[in-house]
């Protein structure tokens, strides 16, 4: 079975500008989540989806968004794109909703601001 | 929202040598997990652990739920140990899985 799979593993944009991260879960699972990754504040909590429903959002301005298609897939938008917004993406997709299963990540979106 | 807490932060081994990493949280939680973080950024789930004890080769973790603590144990460590593990929890009823800030485990020759 296929592991998730994040597109694309790096990306270079320029401030101002605004990116799209895609994310495919496993097989069957039917939530995906979202987390960004800096040396400086650590894993963050972005977004939960599950059958296409936001469940919770992190503590990030509105320039950050996202979505889940039918098929579980998922991506995220950037807005309006920071120095700060420099990070690695993380995307992880787990069988249920409930919380009662583990989460498997891909190899994540090295996205850098310039 | 629930706060998670691991310790060391830092670690260096002599390799061979063995070591536990704690994870506190503040509150009940339905699900406990164990990462390990290679240098290239790729997460591994190591163990989905809400309560109780498993092993998986050098490796085992404890979650003791009524007092809030998970526990990592690397036994004869080897220098493909090395990186940063990451404990995460998701507290009963919510809708988020919260990481801590991870330990760095170096493991040298």
């Amino acid at each position: 079975k296929a592991g998730v799979t994040q597109t694309p593993r790096y990306l270079i944009k320029t401030r101002g500008q605004q990116v799209t991260l895609s994310c495919s879960p496993i097989s069957g699972h039917r939530s995906v989540s979202w987390y960004q990754q800096t040396p400086g504040q650590g894993l963050q909590f972005l977004f939960e989806y599950f059958s296409e429903t936001q469940r919770n959002k992190g503590n990030f301005p509105g320039r950050f968004s996202g979505r889940q298609f039918s098929n579980s897939r998922s991506e995220m938008n950037v807005s309006t794109l920071e120095l700060g917004d420099s990070a690695l993406y993380l995307c992880a997709s787990s069988t249920t909703g409930q919380g009662n299963s583990p989460l498997h990540f891909g190899n994540g979106t090295r996205l850098t601001v310039t | 929202g629930i706060q998670v807490e691991q310790s060391p932060p830092d670690l260096i081994l002599q390799e061979g040598a063995n070591s536990t990493l704690r994870c506190n949280f503040s509150d009940s939680v339905n699900n406990l997990q164990w990462f390990h973080q290679n240098p290239w950024g790729q997460l591994i789930n190591l163990f989905y652990i809400p309560s109780g004890t498993k092993q998986n080769g050098r490796l085992s973790a404890t979650t003791v739920a009524t007092e809030r603590y998970s526990l990592l144990y690397i036994s004869s460590s080897q220098t493909t140990d090395s990186g940063v593990y990451f404990c995460a929890a998701r507290n009963t009823g919510g809708f988020k899985t919260i990481f801590g800030a991870g330990t760095r485990l170096f493991v040298k020759a």
